[in-house]
């Protein structure tokens, strides 16, 4: 099946630093990728959807400057959480659309465990 | 805010035990229904797709239906084993194929050996 990695699984960072999640997807072409947060006991929540070589969309509620999306080729997409701070502790997911599959199935990392001090 | 509820929140069953739980979800609009099967440090993978009033879907010993009228999906899992133990996520999606998953909650399953 479809495999998506997400690099790093944890990271530790202080407030004010800027964090970078990359997600690939390693044996198929993904045009559309999506970034998810889920806080404790929450449901995943969609956060951007990313367009190769366009703009990303973000969700109402969303900071586009705090929370950078880069999709340059159609494997890779990045989410850079810039000046973290606590509250932006969660665990962030992304996931592929299988451009060459059907459309509406998406395929998941493994997600990113962020802890803000 | 289109509001998905998975019920019940976890569930501890015992080796053998069939079970199932529920996804409701608002019907207007509807799409697609899909189904997740997420282990502790996994990736979640996907198990069904269903769009169509009257689906089933079946892989192995879990299945699926789908009532798109009255808004909710049953997922059934027959002689439950350990290793079926993880949580189990739905996701409905509107308006067409490009229609953004919107997730329940979940229900954490856990098998006893």
């Amino acid at each position: 099946g479809a495999v998506v990695s997400q690099h790093p699984s944890r990271v530790i960072c202080k407030s004010g630093t800027s964090v970078k999640i990359e997600c690939r997807s390693l044996d198929f072409q993904a045009t559309t990728m999506f970034w998810y947060r889920q806080f404790p006991k929450q449901s995943l929540m969609l956060m951007a959807t990313s367009n190769e070589g366009s703009k990303a969309t973000y969700e109402q509620g969303v900071e586009k400057d705090k929370f950078l999306i880069n999709h340059a080729s159609l494997t890779l997409s990045t989410l850079t959480v810039t000046s973290a701070h606590p509250e932006d502790s969660s665990f962030y997911i992304c996931s592929a659309r299988d451009s060459g599959g059907m459309a509406d199935t998406q395929y998941f990392g493994p997600g990113t465990r962020l802890t803000v001090l | 805010i289109l509001n998905v509820e998975q019920s019940p929140q976890s569930l501890h069953v015992q080796e053998g035990d069939s079970t199932n739980f529920t996804c409701s979800f608002p019907s207007s609009n509807f799409y697609a229904l899909h189904w997740y099967r997420w282990e502790t440090a996994k990736s979640p993978e996907a198990l069904f797709v269903m769009t169509l009033n009257g689906d089933e879907k079946k892989k192995g010993r879990i299945s699926a239906t789908l009532n798109t009228k009255e808004g909710y999906s049953y997922l059934y899992i027959k002689g439950s084993q350990p290793e079926d133990s993880a949580t189990y996520l739905c996701a409905p999606t509107y308006g067409g194929s490009q229609g953004n998953l919107i997730f329940g909650k979940g229900t954490k399953l856990s098998v006893k050996p």
